[in-house]
């Protein structure tokens, strides 16, 4: 089955600065990868995802990159803010499959101001 | 507001004792997955129903059970709890049954207390 390995585990970066969270994964078949941010005692929340057709996508101060020959994808969050601190997961998923979403087990943020 | 709404908020019990968590996914959807987080852990991928038939299961224990009801609410069964069993459960729903290229809204979760 999928197996989804994420790195760092905790991550510590100044406001303003970039922070990059990279998650691979082992089925060459998945084909969704969606992001969550999860805050302290909330719920995970959807903050970006991609698709195996797409190489990258954007969302304001948030990016995925995802490459697949390397079976890896990252979260590329610019110009931190301290709202930024969170728990990050990744997931990865193939369509047509029940097992669904298998995740990464999560990089710790903390955007230090 | 995901539009998942989950109850109780928070259950405390003692061991050996047996509870129902309860979700309700977002209005259209078909398909709920229930999850487990513990302690500083990742989420656990339990089970999947898709319009009240099992889809997919995970690593649910045999002391674990779910269904999904004719009006798409679902329930998980948590029977002679063990204090391991201490953690956040939280349920998410989806429009299709595939678990794949579907995005997964989550609710807000239940904190269960084993002690």
């Amino acid at each position: 089955g999928e197996n989804v390995e994420q790195h760092p585990s905790t991550l510590s970066v100044q406001e303003g600065d970039s922070a990059v969270i990279k998650c691979t994964y082992s089925d060459s078949a998945s084909n969704y990868f969606p992001w969550y941010k999860q805050e302290l005692g909330k719920r995970p929340q959807l903050i970006i995802d991609i698709r195996s057709n797409v190489g990258e996508k954007k969302d304001q101060r948030i990016a995925v990159t995802l490459n697949k020959t390397a079976k890896h994808f990252s979260l590329h969050i610019t110009e931190t803010q301290p709202e930024d601190s969170a728990v990050y997961f990744c997931a990865a998923s193939r369509e047509n499959y029940g097992q669904n979403f298998v995740f990464g087990p999560g990089t710790r943020l903390s955007v230090l101001p | 507001d995901s539009g998942v709404t989950q109850t109780p908020k928070h259950l405390i019990t003692a061991t050996g004792q047996r509870v129902t968590l309860r979700c309700s996914p977002r209005s259209g959807d078909l398909s709920v997955y229930w999850y487990q987080q513990s302690l500083d852990q990742g989420l656990q991928f339990l089970i999947q129903y898709y319009n009240g038939e099992e889809r997919a299961k995970g690593n649910i224990l045999e002391r674990f059970s779910a269904q999904q009801f004719p009006d798409l609410h679902s329930e998980l069964n948590l029977s002679s709890l063990e204090l391991g069993d201490s953690a956040l459960y939280f349920c998410a729903s989806s429009v299709a049954a595939t678990g794949g290229e579907e995005t997964q809204y989550f609710g807000p979760g239940t904190r269960l207390l084993v002690l």
